[in-house]
């Protein structure tokens, strides 16, 4: 299965930045997608990055917010904007896998905004 | 409105005893249904997973189960050991369109295997 390298593994970061999290894949792939999870909470799809074209985004996450982009079938980034201390979360990529319909997830980001 | 529940959070267990977990489900378009591991500071890792279609697959010492007429799946380890301790996610797969599908996830049960 592809294997997934995320960048940054946890920031901490002040209020009123953004922060970008990159995340490599070792193989091509078509979608990719980016998750929250907040404290306590369910992982939650942010979006979904096809290469080539603009992401869709899950209700309740705005491209303002949450902008993505994916230059090629390997690489993609989130990045989360004017950040306020409910954006701490890990956030999490993932691609879908082939082989009994599993998807392989990045080792996350945490991200604590003060 | 939570699609997929699970309601234990937490569940201990003694080395070599049966794990049983559970997750339930409310939305009949869901057509696969996958299970998560998760260590601390690591991206949740494919487990097992099971179609709309079958009531069982089975891998090593997992066992997943599937009650389509309750809308409830199940996770058995046995036996349990100590690095089966972890966070399990149930998830479950439902189409969107075109060639995509999106997963919704449970809150995650955490498993502690007691040597």
């Amino acid at each position: 299965s592809a294997v997934i390298s995320q960048k940054p593994s946890r920031d901490i970061c002040q209020r009123g930045t953004s922060l970008t999290i990159q995340c490599q894949v070792d193989s091509q792939v078509t979608m990719m997608f980016w998750y929250r999870q907040q404290p306590g909470q369910s992982l939650t799809l942010i979006a979904t990055a096809n290469q080539g074209s603009e992401a869709t985004y899950e209700s309740g996450f705005v491209i303002d917010k949450f902008p993505i982009s994916r230059p090629n079938l390997t690489f993609s980034t989130l990045t989360v904007s004017n950040m306020s201390p409910e954006d701490s979360s890990i956030y999490l990529c993932s691609v879908r896998t082939v082989a009994e319909y599993g998807y392989t997830f990045g080792s996350g980001t945490r991200l604590t905004v003060v | 409105d939570q699609q997929v529940k699970q309601n234990s959070p937490s569940l201990s267990v003694q080395e070599g005893r049966i794990s049983i977990l559970n997750c339930d489900y409310t939305n009949s378009m869901f057509d696969y249904f996958l299970w998560y591991k998760k260590y601390p500071a690591e991206g949740p890792t494919f487990l097992i997973s099971i179609s709309s279609i079958k009531d069982k697959n089975e891998d090593g010492r997992f066992t997943v189960f599937l009650n389509k007429s309750a809308k409830h799946l199940s996770l058995h380890i046995v036996p349990s050991q100590p690095g089966d301790s972890a966070v399990y996610f149930c998830a479950a797969r439902i189409y969107s369109g075109g060639s995509n599908y999106k997963l919704t996830f449970g809150k995650g049960t955490l498993l502690t295997v007691n040597p």
